[in-house]
């Protein structure tokens, strides 16, 4: 069974542009979460589709946003870049029953550097 | 709001020595809670996790947790590390969403 694929693994952009970076879960898996890793700030919550719908949201600006597509692939989505912005960014899935993340699989990541 | 704090950041050990890892929790609400593994340049990986039942859960390499309520706690435990073991270790609660903490290095030395 494969497992979760976040494409691509690495990036390398400029600040102020935009970035799209993309997470194929798990088959039959309905929720995909996403997280901001960085060594200042661990790991932090940005947001969780289910079946294309938002269903939890961190605290982070409006430049981060995402979507689920029927499919339960998902995209994030950050305009705007920042140097900040330079982190591992992690995909996880889950079946995504009233348990929430009760069993998340989560992706090799994508590291975005921002210059 | 829920939180967790691990309060090592860094853990030496040699091997086959034991080790302990650190976790406690704050919520208003049940939680359940896990252990992540992440190796370098790795995704995480879950080692194992509490979501009722019995309070001390085990993992296939060896590795236990026991939740203790009333501590607010879920220590990570292993009589006899190896070096293999050598990774960031992450604590999580999840009432719906998966909160970490900051992440513990165990560093196993030969």
């Amino acid at each position: 069974k494969a497992g979760v694929t976040q494409t691509p693994r690495y990036l390398i952009k400029t600040r102020g542009q935009q970035v799209t970076l993309s997470c194929s879960p798990i088959s039959g898996h309905r929720s995909v979460s996403w997280y901001q890793q960085t060594p200042g700030q661990g790991l932090q919550f940005l947001f969780e589709y289910f079946s294309e719908t938002q269903r939890n949201k961190g605290n982070f600006p409006g430049r981060f946003s995402g979507r689920q597509f029927s499919n339960s692939r998902s995209e994030m989505n950050v305009s705007t870049l920042e140097l900040g912005d330079s982190a591992l960014y992690l995909c996880a899935s889950s079946k995504g029953g009233w348990e929430g993340n009760t069993e998340a699989f989560f992706g090799q990541g994508t590291r975005l550097t921002v210059v | 709001a829920q939180s967790v704090t691990q309060l090592d950041s860094q853990v030496p050990v040699f091997e086959e020595a034991p080790v302990e890892l650190r976790c406690n929790y704050s919520s208003s609400v049940s939680v359940y809670l896990f252990w992540y593994v992440q190796y370098p340049n790795q995704g995480l990986q879950l080692l194992l996790k509490y979501l009722s039942g019995s309070t001390l859960v085990e993992s296939i390499n060896g590795f236990e947790a026991e939740f203790n309520k009333s501590q607010t706690s879920f220590h990570l435990r292993k009589p006899s590390v190896h070096i293999s073991d050598t990774a960031e270790y992450f604590c999580a609660v999840s009432p719906d969403k998966l909160i970490f903490g900051t992440g513990t290095r165990l560093q196993v030395f030969p």
